[in-house]
């Protein structure tokens, strides 16, 4: 495949369980960032890596979130315990050494 | 006080129009993105600027360093024009903090 790909594409969970979400990068690319998209608000930036550091954490909510990433390729999300205001849209994006992102088409969670 | 400021808001149009986007920013920025988020929640990245001008096809982007302001322009708009549009700037003094507008929501309509 030739864009970024996030799984899954939905998830439902209950409050208090933990999730992982996962990212695949386009191949060759440095970078990868998460975001957040809750219901009706804009982007908001969670965390971003350059190889498997992870330079810029500042956007993380709270320590129930975390992330890692193996080397250049795949990436996790995972959020501990989650809550009904977790519930959103995560996108992924990955970009070369330098600022032009590609996104993936995001996992939606639902807390209930 | 948000670091990034689009405007309008919310926007809709005739088929054909010409249309601008606008986005104010107060930080100081190494690039400035305008991304297209679909009504089923893709996006996809439109543009990349630091200076001057981009065009792709119907689509033109400007920034003004100067005055931290950005324009994305839509000529001879279409109904598949419509989506949101997101304004992201990256800090310059911040890592690869992003920072990014609420985005303006357009309607083409035929």
């Amino acid at each position: 495949g030739a864009g970024v790909s996030q799984s899954p594409s939905n998830k439902v969970t209950e409050k208090g369980k933990d999730v992982e979400l996962r990212c695949d990068p386009i191949s060759g690319h440095t970078a990868l960032y998460w975001y957040r998209q809750r219901l009706g608000q804009g982007l908001e930036f969670l965390i971003y890596f350059q190889g498997n550091s992870a330079p810029d954490k500042s956007g993380l909510p709270s320590d129930r979130f975390s992330a890692e990433r193996t080397g250049e390729s795949v990436s996790t999300l995972t959020i501990q315990r989650t809550q009904q205001e977790d519930s959103a849209v995560y996108l992924c994006a990955s970009s070369r050494p330098g600022p032009k992102q590609f996104f993936g088409p995001g996992t939606r969670l639902t807390v209930l | 006080k948000n670091e990034v400021e689009q405007s309008p808001q919310n926007l809709t149009a005739q088929e054909g129009e010409f249309i601008t986007i606008n986005c104010s920013y107060s930080v100081g920025i190494s690039a400035l993105h305008w991304l297209q988020q679909h009504p089923g929640g893709g996006i996809v990245s439109l543009f990349m600027l630091s200076s001057g001008k981009k065009k792709h096809g119907r689509l033109i982007a400007t920034i003004n360093i100067q005055e931290k302001h950005s324009s994305l322009h839509i000529t001879a708009s279409h109904p598949r024009d419509s989506a949101v549009y997101i304004c992201a700037v990256v800090g310059s003094n911040t890592g690869n903090q992003f920072y990014f507008g609420t985005g303006t929501s357009l309607t083409v309509i035929p």
